[in-house]
């Protein structure tokens, strides 16, 4: 099955500094790559998702980069504020393969200091 | 539009008894849920798929008679966690399937003592 490896598991920055999170995926037919940020006490959401026919995608401060050949990608966050401090979850899947059903990274423990 | 529920949201319950969460969705019908437990500090674990109208699949390791899971309608699924046990604390969250996306429910904290 895939098996989803994500690094840093903290990661402490200043207000305003970028964040970058990377995550690897081990199986190749893996074409859905979604990131979650969770709040304490809080479900996931999602923040942003690419998919295996984009190299990168961006929406506003967020951006995703994908390489497949190399079978990673990373969320980048640019002038990071106090909320988005959070734990962040990288997930693969198949689309249409048993409804998305996704498999996690480790997660990482984000602290923006002020 | 795409929002999940979870009910209760907090619960504690007496080693020995059963409880049941509950998962909504609100605003569009979802054939395919899915079940998720989250230790402290720790990532999602799928535990189950659930299918309206049809067996839940689940996860290696996961014990179906120990969590039962429902899917009557195609807006609601539910967990039942029977014969509850203090390592049964967890939280646990569901997501709903819509489109190409799974839509989560904020969780349910619950607490066997």
């Amino acid at each position: 099955g895939e098996n989803v490896e994500q690094h840093p598991s903290t990661l402490s920055v200043q207000e305003g500094d970028s964040a970058v999170i990377k995550c690897t995926y081990s199986d190749s037919a893996s074409n859905y790559f979604p990131w979650y940020k969770q709040e304490l006490g809080k479900g996931p959401q999602l923040i942003i998702d690419i998919r295996s026919n984009v190299g990168e995608k961006k929406d506003q401060r967020i951006a995703v980069t994908l390489n497949k050949t190399a079978k990673h990608f990373s969320l980048h966050i640019t002038e990071t504020q106090p909320e988005d401090s959070a734990v962040y979850f990288c997930a693969a899947s198949i689309i249409g393969a048993a409804g998305n059903k996704l498999t996690f990274g480790g997660g990482t423990r984000v602290l923006v200091k002020p | 539009g795409a929002v999940v529920s979870q009910h209760p949201s907090w619960v504690i319950c007496k080693s020995g008894t059963s409880v049941k969460i509950e998962c909504r969705s609100l605003d569009f019908q979802a054939t395919t849920m899915f079940w998720y437990r989250q230790f402290p500090k720790q990532s999602l674990m799928l535990m189950a798929t659930s299918n309206e109208g049809s067996k839940a699949t689940y996860e290696q390791g996961v014990e179906k008679d120990k969590f039962l899971i429902n899917h009557a309608s195609l807006t609601l699924s539910t967990l039942t966690v029977t014969s509850a046990h203090p390592e049964d604390s967890s939280f646990y969250i569901c997501s709903a399937y819509r489109g190409g996306e799974q839509y989560f429910g904020p969780g349910t904290r619950l607490t066997v003592t």
